[in-house]
């Protein structure tokens, strides 16, 4: 089984809609991180947690809502989602600073 | 304002040769810098960290410079093959976290 999951894969939805993406790691790290990746841009931090009780905005976090439910449970939440959050959506884990482990990503899609 | 610069073309070389990447960066001052490798519709994948007390890391037909005066990290990848094709990123450690640049795509001809 893979150390990271993410759910949906793929996901298509309206403007204004709410949508939350799922991550799970059975790792067993305490940090987890959010992104997205758009061509040319590279990955971008939006949310990071270094434990269950820490959450913090990275770059690009407005319009965007985390939730740390467990150690090994972190979801992204679009509460009103709009095209230019189109994008491709990774979630990480690591262990302290050392290497991070990526899903296999969500490829969203707001029309 | 920060900035992580990688080779701003991809790169296309022959099978065997020694691939070379550059990651310069700007108003950044890393512990440690890090090395993926990402294929098309798939999440990065580690391939090598080096801090900011070394000067060369090594690992197979890898190897990675930092050099913290110029503010440039560079990758290589010996006796290249088909299989080392997709994009290779860099990442800074910023602040406890990574920033990363934007990517070079590295095509290996047979």
């Amino acid at each position: 089984d893979a150390d990271v999951t993410q759910t949906p894969r793929n996901r298509i939805t309206k403007t204004g809609k709410r949508i939350m993406l799922e991550c799970s790691q059975t790792k067993g790290h305490d940090r987890m991180y959010w992104y997205r990746q758009d061509p040319g841009l590279g990955l971008r931090l939006i949310y990071y947690s270094f434990d269950v009780k820490d959450i913090n905005k990275g770059e690009i976090s407005d319009g965007y809502s985390v939730s740390r439910q467990a150690q090994a449970k972190f979801s992204l939440s679009l509460e009103s989602a709009i095209p230019n959050q189109t994008a491709l959506y990774f979630c990480a884990t690591s262990d302290m600073e050392d290497e991070q482990y990526f899903g296999p990503g969500t490829r969203l899609t707001v029309t | 304002s920060q900035k992580i610069e990688q080779n701003s073309e991809a790169l296309n070389i022959q099978e065997g040769k020694t691939a070379t990447l550059t990651c310069n960066y700007t108003n950044y001052s890393p512990a440690y810098l890090q090395w993926y490798r990402q294929d098309p519709g798939r999440g990065p994948v580690f391939l090598l960290l080096i801090r900011e007390n070394e000067k060369e890391k090594r690992k197979e037909r890898l190897k990675v410079t930092f050099d913290t005066t110029l503010k440039q990290s560079l990758f290589h990848i010996t006796a290249s093959q088909p299989a080392d094709s997709a994009t290779y990123l860099c990442a800074l450690e910023d602040d406890y976290k990574l920033s990363f640049g934007a990517g070079t795509t590295v095509t290996v001809r047979a």
